[in-house]
């Protein structure tokens, strides 16, 4: 009976390889997010979905690519992984815009590029 | 510009009270939330102020002055479990529902025995 899951929890790659990592809620919520957060810890919004659509996009590169097949799913696709990208990655949920609810955030799941 | 500014460490000891402050720069504000994460976790949520004033939720209180742009988390009865970084967040207001939440850098308290 998880809220928030993410798979997988830790994903190793080469520079220049393309990966993906999942998140579904079952909280039923409207809102989700992409969270990265770095080696210092600083959580920084990437992308966000209401009711399968795109509300925020934060600057990203467009080589971070997110898809939301419906509202209980979102995913990030990386294409051409770099050094930089290592990271955690968060997902969340929220029921309401996210300055008016509480969010509920996976495990997250932890990107090491060598 | 917007920002967020929280102290980076704060030390304690078990049983005391301890007060993290955090002052905010938005070009709008929604509310103030308060989020906890230990090490290797998943940020939590605590709190949340929209309105001036003190929320109480167990050893846990937030406070929010809109007009001075600040606010504080008060842990009270300080426990070794409540080390962990807390992070201040806020809401800015972008016109319907296209704001986005912000986070603070986060500090990280220590309980010590």
């Amino acid at each position: 009976d998880t809220a928030v899951s993410q798979t997988p929890k830790y994903l190793v790659t080469q520079m220049g390889n393309d990966k993906s990592i999942k998140c579904e809620q079952n909280l039923g919520h409207d809102t989700m997010y992409w969270y990265k957060q770095d080696s210092k810890k600083f959580l920084k919004i990437m992308f966000s979905y209401n009711n399968k659509e795109l509300i925020i996009n934060e600057t990203v590169p467009n080589r971070f690519s997110p898809k939301s097949p419906d509202k209980a799913h979102l995913n990030l696709h990386i294409n051409s992984l770099e050094l930089g990208d290592s990271a955690v990655y968060f997902c969340a949920s929220s029921q309401d815009p996210p300055f008016l609810a509480d969010q509920f955030f996976g495990p997250g799941t932890r990107l090491t590029v060598l | 510009g917007q920002s967020l500014e929280q102290p980076s460490e704060v030390t304690a000891v078990e049983g005391a009270i301890v007060q993290i402050n955090c002052t905010y720069q938005t070009s709008g504000f929604y509310g103030l939330s308060w989020y906890q994460q230990h090490d290797g976790g998943a940020p939590t949520f605590l709190s949340y102020n929209a309105l001036d004033g003190l929320e109480e939720t167990g050893r846990f209180s937030s406070f929010l002055s809109r007009s001075d742009s600040y606010g504080y988390l008060l842990l009270q009865e300080l426990q070794m479990k409540d080390s962990a970084s807390y992070f201040c967040a806020v809401g800015p207001n972008y016109g319907g529902s296209q704001g986005n939440l912000i986070f603070g850098k986060g500090t990280k308290l220590s309980v010590k025995p």
